[in-house]
C-alpha cells in the first residue's frame, strides 16, 4: 500500500517558467512532509520540509504547499534552471516517529 | 568532516552468497537508516535504528540483517543474496528529536545479484 504517491513520473518544463511537483498521501497521521532532490549517481539531498501546522514554506525559489484537508502537497520552482533538472522525492513522517515514507519520484527536466 | 560514506560503490553477486554494505557517518546522528531504489518503487526502508544497539525493521526488512554497535557505524547484511535484492542501496543519517527530520543520505551501492 503505497502511503505517499507522486502520480507524475516525469515532467519536462522550459528554463525559466514554473515547476509544479505534485504528491499525495492517505496516512492521516502523517505531519511533517519533506522534499528531496536526487541527481543520478548521487545519494538524494534534503531541499526543503513543511510542518503540518503551516501550509506554506519558502526557501528561495522553491515554495512546499501543503493542503491538509485534500492530502496533498506541491512543491513550486520558479523560475526553473536546467541545474534543477533531478528526481524529486516526496516524504512523510509522523512526529515523534523517526520512520520517513517516500513517494516514487518524479523526473523533472528543465529545457534551455 | 566526509558526511555519510558507504562502501563498496559497485558490487556483484552470486545468487547464494552473503555480503556486508557498510555505512559510516561522522555527525553523531543517533538515526540511521538503510533504503533501497528499484525503477518506479520510489526510496523504501529496509531497517533504521534510533540508536546504538537499537534496531528496527522498515517496509522490506526481509532477507537483510542489522547491527548498530556504535553510533558511527550501520552495517547491512545480505544473509543469502537473490536476484530480487538487485537494487541500489542508500544508507542515510539524521539527529534525533522535533523537527530534526532531514536526512544525509550516503552515495549509494549499486549491487547486482545474477
Amino acid at each position: 500500500d503505497q502511503q505517499v504517491k507522486q502520480n507524475s513520473p516525469s515532467l519536462s518544463v522550459q528554463e525559466g517558467r514554473i515547476s509544479i511537483l505534485n504528491c499525495d498521501y492517505t496516512n492521516s497521521m502523517f505531519d511533517y512532509f519533506l522534499w528531496y532532490k536526487k541527481y543520478p549517481a548521487e545519494g538524494p539531498t534534503f531541499l526543503i520540509s513543511i510542518s503540518s501546522i503551516k501550509d506554506k514554506n519558502e526557501d528561495g525559489r522553491f515554495t512546499v504547499f501543503l493542503n491538509k484537508s485534500a492530502k496533498h502537497l506541491s512543491l513550486h520552482i520558479v523560475p526553473s534552471q536546467p541545474g534543477d533538472s533531478a528526481v524529486y522525492f516526496c516524504a512523510a513522517s509522523v512526529r515523534g516517529y523517526q520512520k520517513v515514507t517516500f513517494g516514487t519520484g518524479t523526473k523533472l527536466q528543465v529545457i534551455p | 568532516n566526509a558526511g555519510v560514506t558507504q562502501t563498496p560503490k559497485f558490487q556483484v553477486l552470486k545468487t547464494g552468497q552473503s555480503m556486508t554494505l557498510q555505512c559510516a557517518q561522522d555527525m553523531n546522528h543517533e538515526y540511521m537508516s538503510w533504503y533501497r531504489q528499484d525503477p518506479g518503487m520510489g526510496l523504501r526502508l529496509i531497517h533504521y535504528s534510533v540508536g546504538a544497539g537499537i534496531t528496527d525493521q522498515g517496509e522490506v526488512p526481509n532477507g537483510y540483517n542489522v547491527s548498530r554497535s556504535t553510533t558511527e557505524d550501520f552495517p547491512l547484511r545480505l544473509l543469502s543474496a537473490a536476484p530480487s535484492q538487485t537494487s541500489v542501496y542508500f544508507c542515510a543519517s539524521s539527529y534525533s528529536g522535533v523537527g530534526a527530520y532531514e536526512q544525509y543520505f550516503g552515495p549509494g551501492t549499486r549491487l547486482t545479484v545474477t
